[in-house]
């Protein structure tokens, strides 16, 4: 099966910093998303990037599906931004998460 | 607008009893899903359906099963429940067929299975 690899698995930052996340899968994927989820288990929809760069606020994400990888920026993260951050791509009928980086910044 | 609803929201139930999770969305998606995530883990896909009448399975559908009588509703039944299901059950839908296009979550289920 595909494998989704995101990297590092953890990140403490201190407040103001920026960040980028690594997501890395190994086979060709029709769609992906970035998602955030909050110290609540909550989970808020950040990209849907199946190819190209996208940008919200402070957040921005970049998938080059011909090399197999998305790249998640936060820049001047916040004590918000603290949770877990998961790719997900959807290979063979199935969406397939990552394991995740879990982010925490300290003020 | 509530989106995506999901009840029970934390439930503990005894083995071998059986468990309904139920899942409604108001925003007339074609396609929704049933996810669990583990302690520390991703989300892992149970069970689809692609629009009302129809379902799939996706990477761990042993122990689960779901119907899609109409477009909101898409309820997840443990028949006899192990502790192995021991979960955040995680309901998505999406507007167009399933597997494409973006997917949006509930709130999440607890379920502790003793």
């Amino acid at each position: 099966g595909i494998q989704v690899e995101q990297s590092p698995p953890d990140l403490i930052l201190q407040e103001g910093a920026n960040s980028t996340l690594r997501c890395n899968f190994s086979d060709s994927v029709n769609n992906l998303q970035w998602f955030h989820q909050n110290p609540w288990g909550q989970l808020i929809n950040l990209f849907y990037i199946p190819s190209g760069t996208k940008q919200n606020g402070r957040l921005s994400a970049t998938t080059v599906a011909t090399e197999r990888y998305s790249l998640l920026y936060i820049s001047s993260s916040q004590t918000t931004d603290s949770g877990v951050y998961f790719c997900a791509v959807v290979w063979n009928n199935d969406m397939r998460f990552g394991a995740g980086t879990r982010l925490t910044v300290k003020p | 607008i509530a989106g995506i609803t999901q009840a029970p929201t934390s439930q503990i139930l005894a083995a071998g009893r059986r468990m309904t999770l139920r899942c409604t969305q108001d925003m007339r998606h074609n396609a929704m899903y049933w996810y669990r995530q583990d302690l520390g883990l991703g989300l892992r896909l149970i069970h689809y359906s692609n629009t009302a009448g129809t379902t799939g399975k996706g990477e761990v559908p042993d122990g689960y099963s779901v119907s899609r009588a109409n477009t909101d509703d898409f309820p997840l039944t443990l028949a006899s429940a192990v502790p192995s299901q021991t979960s955040v059950y995680f309901c998505a839908s999406s507007p167009g067929p399933a597997h494409t296009g973006e997917q949006f979550f509930g709130p999440g289920t607890r379920l502790t299975v003793l």
